[in-house]
């Protein structure tokens, strides 16, 4: 398809479980970013990558969240030892990386639950 | 860091007028965008604002003021469609770089 698409669209998942979110950009988008959004919150920027590497990890968390990026293109959120308060939808977005453009579309997002 | 307000929710007629204001306070500045949202879906892009003006698209128009850290998102002719969230982000310096993201404003249109 021609947009951003994640896997799983719905997780359900135990406290203290890891779990792997999927993203896969639009072909050719260089940037890549994660972002969670809250019952009732903004959305909250996590990590953004260009190419497989992230100069930019700011937002994530706490040392439980991780990200990794291959081959430029497919990336995947993990999250070990899921607490309640992980419990959001966290939703992936990708942009091309050129003087001129700046759009960043967003995938449909995976809704985690954390019982 | 990055503030971002806007008002949480709005309620607006079909066929009416409907402005929705987004402040700001960054420490650092390359465009305020905003994008629409509806339930259980991921956000669209709207517009992109990174010069002082309004930039108008069909409906829908987005106005800057850099020096007042002010937009707004005006909405013409308000269709039952046009019930979502509006979300407004400034995005950061550099040519690829984050959003940072209000709370967004619930739009009901009503009959």
């Amino acid at each position: 398809g021609a947009g951003v698409s994640q896997s799983p669209s719905n997780k359900v998942t135990e406290k203290g479980k890891d779990v792997e979110l999927r993203c896969d950009p639009i072909s050719g988008h260089t940037a890549l970013y994660w972002y969670r959004q809250s019952l009732g919150q903004g959305l909250e920027f996590l990590i953004y990558f260009q190419g497989n590497s992230a100069p930019d990890k700011s937002g994530l968390p706490s040392d439980r969240f991780s990200a990794e990026r291959t081959g430029g293109s497919v990336s995947t959120l993990t999250i070990q030892r899921t607490q309640q308060e992980d419990s959001a939808v966290y939703l992936c977005a990708s942009s091309l990386v050129v003087p001129g453009s700046y759009e960043q579309y967003f995938g449909p997002g995976t809704r985690l639950t954390v019982t | 860091g990055q503030n971002i307000d806007q008002p949480t929710e709005m309620t607006a007629t079909e066929g009416a007028i409907v402005q929705i204001n987004c402040t700001y306070q960054t420490s650092g500045f390359n465009g305020l965008f905003w994008y629409q949202q509806h339930a259980g879906e991921a956000p669209t892009f709207l517009s992109y604002n990174v010069l002082d003006g309004l930039e108008e698209k069909g409906r829908f128009s987005s106005f800057l003021s850099r020096s007042k850290g002010y937009s707004y998102l005006l909405l013409k002719e308000l269709q039952m469609k046009d019930s979502a969230s509006y979300l407004c982000a400034v995005k950061g310096t550099g040519t690829a770089s984050k959003l940072t993201f209000g709370t967004g404003t619930r739009l009901q249109v009503t009959l």
